[in-house]
């Protein structure tokens, strides 16, 4: 069975400080797919990125960066320079093939306050 | 470039009355999925399906029906509302791995 665990319930921070959100996860799959998404106050979700499971090369956009540890079953995500806008739910979720479809597994979200 | 197109955004039903939520992509993505997110919680999969007149049961399927005729659309059927239900409905599609999401039904049953 798949779980992804996001211990971090809720964080604030102030405008400009660097935010990593946790994300751990369990699977015995050994190809599987992961991915963050963010959910902002209008309750849309925003696809973030998506990093499969041969593939630990860290990854920088901009402001944002994960670090994909296989080791440690981690998948983090750090926000550098936080701003007002980043203020959102964050979601961290696995991906598997299982019976011919897609399971993805959805952690239970950080909710991240960005404080002017 | 639509997407996922979901209708209605908000609904308010009583007890007992049904309704039907309508998700359509235009990807032409064999798969499609409903999830539903209670408050301050991750998404719940209510069913999927793999391609257009196959479907199966997702973690939460009770209180819910879904057809898939055509590749495009992926209507969620609620036919006896309970409050247990108001929860915001999300419909996604996907060709392998990643969704895309609809921008989400949110719906109250009084």
């Amino acid at each position: 069975a798949q779980k992804v665990t996001q211990a971090q319930t809720e964080i604030s921070v102030v405008e400009k400080e660097d935010v990593t959100l946790d994300c751990v996860y369990e699977t015995r799959d050994t190809t599987y797919y992961l991915f963050w998404y963010k959910q902002p106050p209008s309750g849309e979700l925003v696809f973030l990125i998506r990093r499969n499971s041969f593939d630990e090369q860290n990854e920088i956009s901009g402001r944002y960066s994960w670090n994909f540890q296989k080791s440690t079953s981690s998948f983090n995500f750090t926000i550098t320079a936080s701003q007002v806008v980043d203020s959102a739910v964050y979601f961290c979720a696995l991906s598997v093939l299982s019976g011919g479809y897609q399971k993805v597994t959805f952690g239970t979200g950080t909710k991240l306050q960005v404080i002017p | 470039n639509a997407g996922v197109t979901q209708t209605p955004k908000f609904r308010i039903l009583k007890i007992g009355q049904s309704m039907t939520l309508q998700c359509t992509q235009d990807m032409n993505h064999n798969y499609m999925y409903w999830y539903r997110q209670d408050p301050g919680m991750g998404l719940k999969l209510i069913y999927y399906s793999v391609g257009a007149g196959i479907t199966d049961k997702g973690e939460v399927p009770n209180g819910y029906n879904v057809s898939r005729s055509t590749t495009e659309d992926f209507p969620l059927r609620l036919e006896l509302a309970a409050p247990s239900q108001t929860s915001v409905y999300f419909c996604a599609s996907s060709y392998k791995y990643g969704y895309t999401f609809g921008s989400g039904t949110r719906l109250t049953v009084v």
